[in-house]
């Protein structure tokens, strides 16, 4: 079993829709969370982060963590064709080594 | 700009040729990591520093070497690439141990 899981997709939504994207991991000593976004051909930028169970908003986007169930989630709201993107979950220990999932390729289409 | 700049962004080379990629960040961050990127598997870490002279193996780290003798640079080292080093790079470097993370653009490597 993989340390993290990530659905890879891809998955394709109209332009407006709620987007879920999940990632479950397996060591349960993880006790920080990330989400970054990677376009094609660039290199991954941080969406979100968060140190605790439940959740974060940030405009469109909202961050959940269950450390119950070692299950996270990206929601994004309304959708736009601007969100096509790969999302990567990523999670950490102690701040050091980072351990990424394989990431979900998402296509929003007008 | 704030940035952190990797070199060649593309190379192909043979097995066994040494290849250095450089990685250089203008933020005067302490922390710096490398990482390759794989279809289905991810971003994977392969070593990390925590600040000049201070290195740490991070997932992958065989057939990897790197080295941090001034704050604003991490190179990697490939002292005899091999195939299963084909993937794309990145570099990375972040303020301190709980701060974003800033990649850089990417080096896509081919080894024949």
């Amino acid at each position: 079993q993989k340390e993290v899981e990530q659905d890879p997709g891809p998955l394709s939504v109209p332009e407006g829709a709620i987007v879920s994207l999940n990632c479950t991991y397996s060591n349960s000593a993880f006790q920080y969370f990330m989400w970054y976004r990677q376009y094609s051909r660039k290199g991954p930028e941080l969406l979100m982060y968060t140190y605790s169970s439940g959740n974060k908003e940030d405009g469109r986007f909202t961050a959940q963590v269950d450390k119950s169930s070692k299950y996270i989630s990206l929601f994004i709201r309304d959708s736009q064709p601007s969100d096509s993107a790969t999302y990567l979950c990523a999670m950490s220990v102690y701040g050091q080594n980072f351990v990424f999932g394989p990431g979900t390729r998402l296509s929003v289409l007008p | 700009e704030a940035q952190v700049t990797q070199n060649p962004r593309y190379l192909i080379t043979v097995t066994g040729k040494k290849l250095t990629v450089t990685c250089s960040q203008n933020m005067n961050h302490e922390y710096m990591s490398w990482y390759r990127q794989d279809p289905g598997l991810g971003l994977r870490q392969i070593y990390y520093s925590m600040n000049v002279e201070v290195t740490d193996k991070g997932d992958v780290p065989e057939g990897y070497k790197v080295s941090r003798k001034e704050k604003r640079n991490f190179p990697l080292i490939l002292e005899s690439p091999s195939p299963n080093q084909t993937s794309l790079y990145f570099c990375a470097s972040r303020g301190g141990i709980f701060h974003e993370q800033f990649f850089g653009p990417g080096t896509r490597l081919t080894v024949l």
